[in-house]
């Protein structure tokens, strides 16, 4: 079946743009994960769903940061008023359930923001 | 301590040797474990789950957990250049903590 969606691939924004970044997970998973990483580094946990909840937002950068899930599937995160330390790659990742199912990512969304 | 510690490398090991990729974590009462590659430029990909103490085979992967000593490798054997890459190891219980990563270099 179809794996992981992220869309755009890539983005450049002007600093101080909005921007919205799509995850559409493999069907039937009910948990999804926001990542960050940038280059070189390691993976920055941003936020879970459990369904369309998010029982733990403590991971997002700031209040610029937003998410949410509907229908059990596809997610948004959002960037309001993007800034230059938010060039990154954000990775979307889905699993069956919580706890012991394994983690399938996406391709990942690049932001460059100038 | 770190909940999940991996040594960054580079880790360099001649083509068709085995690669050993170690990794300790702090809580002794996790239960799941996987190991994830990731090649540069590239989304982290599964290649091996854990859950009980002992070794667990998957072609010329083994992964290896110490429960006791709170440990998990992964062994591969064989090395080819093709296995150049970062390898995560991520200990999973009601929270997902990745490591930060070994970097495997495969010599030809």
């Amino acid at each position: 079946g179809a794996g992981v969606s992220q869309s755009p691939s890539n983005k450049v924004t002007e600093k101080g743009k909005d921007v919205e970044l799509r995850c559409d997970p493999i069907s039937g998973h009910t948990a999804l994960y926001w990542y960050r990483q940038s280059l070189g580094q390691g993976l920055e946990f941003l936020i879970y769903f459990q369904g369309n909840s998010a029982p733990d937002k403590s991971g997002l950068p700031s209040d610029r940061f937003s998410a949410e899930r509907t229908g059990g599937s596809v997610s948004t995160l959002t960037i309001q008023r993007t800034q230059q330390e938010d060039s990154a790659v954000y990775l979307c990742a889905s699993s069956f359930e919580l706890g012991n199912s394994p983690l399938h990512f996406g391709n990942g969304t690049r932001l460059t923001v100038t | 301590q770190k909940e999940v510690e991996q040594n960054s490398g580079p880790l360099s090991v001649p083509e068709g040797a085995i690669a050993s990729l170690n990794c300790t974590y702090s809580d002794r009462g996790s239960q799941s474990f996987f190991w994830y590659r990731q090649y540069s430029g590239k989304s982290p990909e599964l290649i091996m789950s854990i859950y009980s103490n002992g070794d667990k085979e998957d072609g010329r992967f083994t992964a290896q957990l110490n429960k006791a000593s709170q440990y998990v490798s992964l062994l591969i054997r064989d090395s080819q250049p093709s296995d150049s890459a970062t390898y995560l190891c991520v200990k999973q219980d009601d929270k997902i903590i990745f490591g930060k990563g070994t970097r495997l270099h495969i010599l030809p």
